[in-house]
């Protein structure tokens, strides 16, 4: 079956604007995590959806947002782009997320560049 | 706060050789800890998991422990080969899950 795919896999955006990132999980999985990685900070969670509600969120400022399609679909977002915001953002997505203690697969992430 | 963090930044081994990478963590009500690889460009790969009831699990190659007394996780990769050179990371999960830093592994031909 199809694995985890985020789009786009690459974006270059300026600071002050916003960007959507998309993740479509694996086929029947209801949890989609989110998390950020940079070279100093490693994988840091940003949020967890399942069945379309926010079940987790980690530390980060509420310029980071994201929601969950009935379709188990979601998206995040980050408005006000910052320099530091330049990171690859990978999702992950398990049949009954965090709660249940099951196996979370990635997509391959999309890098995004602030300039 | 609690966290998950590794040991050693960079591990370097001989082809051949078995490799160990270790891993901390402070949440004692962690239950459910799994090891990812990450190969450049890619996103994290699953390797191996193993629950708090246990204390060793084996895959192909690998193999887990799991030390509650002292809360250290282990990844041990036996004959280690040029294709397992990646960075590693450890998760626990309780309320969702965290990621410690990462060891980056290089195998030497």
């Amino acid at each position: 079956k199809a694995g985890v795919t985020q789009t786009p896999r690459y974006l270059i955006k300026t600071r002050g604007q916003q960007v959507t990132l998309s993740c479509s999980p694996i086929s029947g999985h209801r949890s989609v995590s989110w998390y950020q990685q940079t070279p100093g900070q490693g994988l840091q969670f940003l949020f967890e959806y399942f069945s379309e509600t926010q079940r987790n969120k980690g530390n980060f400022p509420g310029r980071f947002s994201g929601r969950q399609f009935s379709n188990s679909r979601s998206e995040m977002n980050v408005s006000t782009l910052e320099l530091g915001d330049s990171a690859l953002y990978l999702c992950a997505s398990s049949l009954g997320g965090s709660f249940y203690n099951t196996e979370a697969f990635f997509g391959q992430g999309t890098r995004l560049t602030v300039v | 706060g609690e966290s998950v963090g590794l040991h050693l930044p960079t591990l370097s081994v001989q082809e051949g050789d078995n490799s160990i990478i270790n891993c901390a963590y402070s949440n004692s009500a962690s239950d459910y800890f799994i090891w990812y690889k990450q190969e450049s460009g890619k996103g994290p790969q699953f390797i191996i998991d193993i629950r708090s009831n246990m204390d060793k699990r084996q895959g192909q190659r690998v193999t887990v422990l799991l030390n509650k007394t002292v809360k250290h996780l282990s990844l041990q990769i036996a004959a280690t080969q040029p294709g397992d050179s990646a960075v590693y990371f450890c998760a626990e999960n309780k309320d969702d899950m965290r990621f410690g830093a990462g060891t980056r592994l290089t195998v030497k031909p």
